[in-house]
């Protein structure tokens, strides 16, 4: 089975500065890897994903993540953050390895930016 | 395209009752999921189906029921409803084929249980 560890519920950043948001992983088949985000009040919307091409991925809004194997990582990462970045971020990590396809979530990291 | 659409946004419950929610997607996805979402916990999966007519239990199924009649259409039953099932729904939906994994989530539903 599956299962994803985010690191940090809170995360804060002054804005302009760098954004890491950590995710770490454990699957039995090579794993597919999801950041979403949730801006308050709405639903999840997908920032990247990883689905074995290239390792380094890049999404929406300016982030990008690293798939790395060695260290069953998948951090979120973006240059300079923006008070427009505040909202909640979850990693998810998929079991297609059966034939169908579920997601698990990490148990999310809320992103603060202060001015 | 509305996409994913979720039908009631809020509803108040008192314990015992029961209501259903009905999650509608109009971009022919075979797959469709119900999450829970409580804070602290991530989304949590109730149940899903990866195809009309066909249900599987997920990882927290105890105390609700779906059905899927209608492609489209992807119902989440509570029978008689207790507190800790108050919480926010979320309904998603997936293609079975194609280099895309990712999951289409719907606006959700905040339901509170007295």
């Amino acid at each position: 089975a599956q299962s994803v560890t985010q690191l940090g519920s809170h995360v804060s950043v002054s804005e302009g500065a760098l954004v890491l948001l950590r995710c770490n992983y454990s699957s039995s088949v090579p794993p597919y890897l999801f950041w979403y985000v949730q801006y308050p009040n709405q639903g999840l919307q997908l920032l990247l994903k990883y689905t074995s091409a290239a390792t380094l991925v890049k999404g929406i809004n300016g982030f990008e993540a690293e798939f790395k194997k060695s260290e069953t990582s998948f951090h979120l990462t973006k240059p300079s953050a923006h008070m427009s970045d505040a909202a909640e971020y979850f990693c998810a990590v998929s079991d297609h390895g059966a034939g169908y396809s579920t997601l698990t979530f990490g148990k999310g990291t809320m992103l603060l930016v202060s001015p | 395209n509305a996409g994913v659409t979720q039908t009631p946004k809020f509803r108040v419950l008192k314990t015992g009752q029961s209501m259903t929610l009905l999650c509608a997607q109009d971009m022919n996805h075979e797959y469709m999921y119900w999450y829970r979402q409580d804070p602290g916990m991530g989304l949590r999966l109730i149940h899903y189906s990866v195809g009309e007519g066909t249900t599987a239990k997920g990882e927290v199924p105890d105390g609700y029921n779906v059905s899927r009649l209608k492609k489209q259409n992807f119902l989440l039953g509570l029978e008689s409803a207790a507190p800790s099932q108050t919480s926010v729904y979320f309904c998603a939906s997936k293609l079975t084929s194609g280099s895309s994994y990712e999951q289409y989530f719907g606006p959700g539903t905040r339901l509170t249980v007295t």
